[in-house]
């Protein structure tokens, strides 16, 4: 598997500004992906989905955007909140009903909201 | 019910012992998902059943670990003699496959540490 470091990249931003967490997936015959949110010592939380026939999806607060050219993903948070303090994963699966349905994980970021 | 519950949430064992884990998807939840997550990363896939059928495996399930879901309903995952590098996070994940949504849902996790 692939080597990783132990460093999370982080944003920090200001409470009440919007926050863009960006993701570089690997593999082009992924069509499917999730946002996951997790707060220390708990398990991921789902915020969105996007599937590959589509380029953005909007939920409460969050959009993800999906480029699929160039591989990339994008959460964008309005008016992020401290309780969005958390580490951010991208998840992308290969497949849709088809060879697998394990998700692969990214690396993180961590999203601080200073008060 | 209302969420993916795991058992027990914390577990300190000695090496070479065995444990086992065990995970209660939601409620006719057909897919059940088991990761593994260390410090810094992100979760990394193990094993999927669909019911009670165990479809895929990951290679990093060594012949140490064994996961069953003899009823299509809970699941256990079981590390026999185990070392320190089995200290992590142990997600377990539920979906279904019916209806348009294919989110995974993740519990709370088991944090084992080998010492």
């Amino acid at each position: 598997g692939e080597s990783v470091g132990l460093h999370l990249p982080t944003l920090s931003v200001q409470e009440g500004d919007n926050s863009i967490i960006n993701c570089a997936y690997s593999n082009s015959a992924s069509d499917y992906f999730i946002w996951y949110k997790q707060e220390s010592g708990k398990g991921p939380q789902f915020i969105i989905d996007i599937r590959s026939n589509m380029d953005k999806r909007q939920g409460q607060r969050v959009t993800v955007l999906l480029n699929k050219t160039v591989k990339h993903l994008s959460l964008q948070i309005a008016a992020t909140q401290p309780g969005d303090s958390a580490v951010y994963f991208c998840a992308e699966k290969a497949g849709y009903g088809g060879a697998t349905n394990k998700l692969i994980f990214g690396t993180g970021t961590l999203l601080a909201v200073q008060p | 019910d209302t969420g993916v519950s795991q058992d027990p949430r914390h577990k300190i064992t000695k090496r070479g012992q065995n444990v086992t884990f065990r995970c209660d998807p939601i409620s006719e939840h057909n897919r059940l998902y088991w990761y593994r997550q260390t410090l810094g990363q992100g979760p990394e896939f193990l094993t999927y059943f669909q019911n009670e059928a165990q479809l895929e495996k990951s290679r990093l399930l060594s012949d140490r670990f064994s996961a069953e879901r003899p009823k299509g309903s809970f699941s256990t995952l079981e590390i026999q003699r185990t070392e320190q590098g089995d200290s992590a996070m142990y997600l377990c994940a539920s979906s279904d496959r019916q209806g348009a949504n294919t989110e995974a849902f993740f519990g709370q996790g088991t944090r084992l540490t080998v010492v």
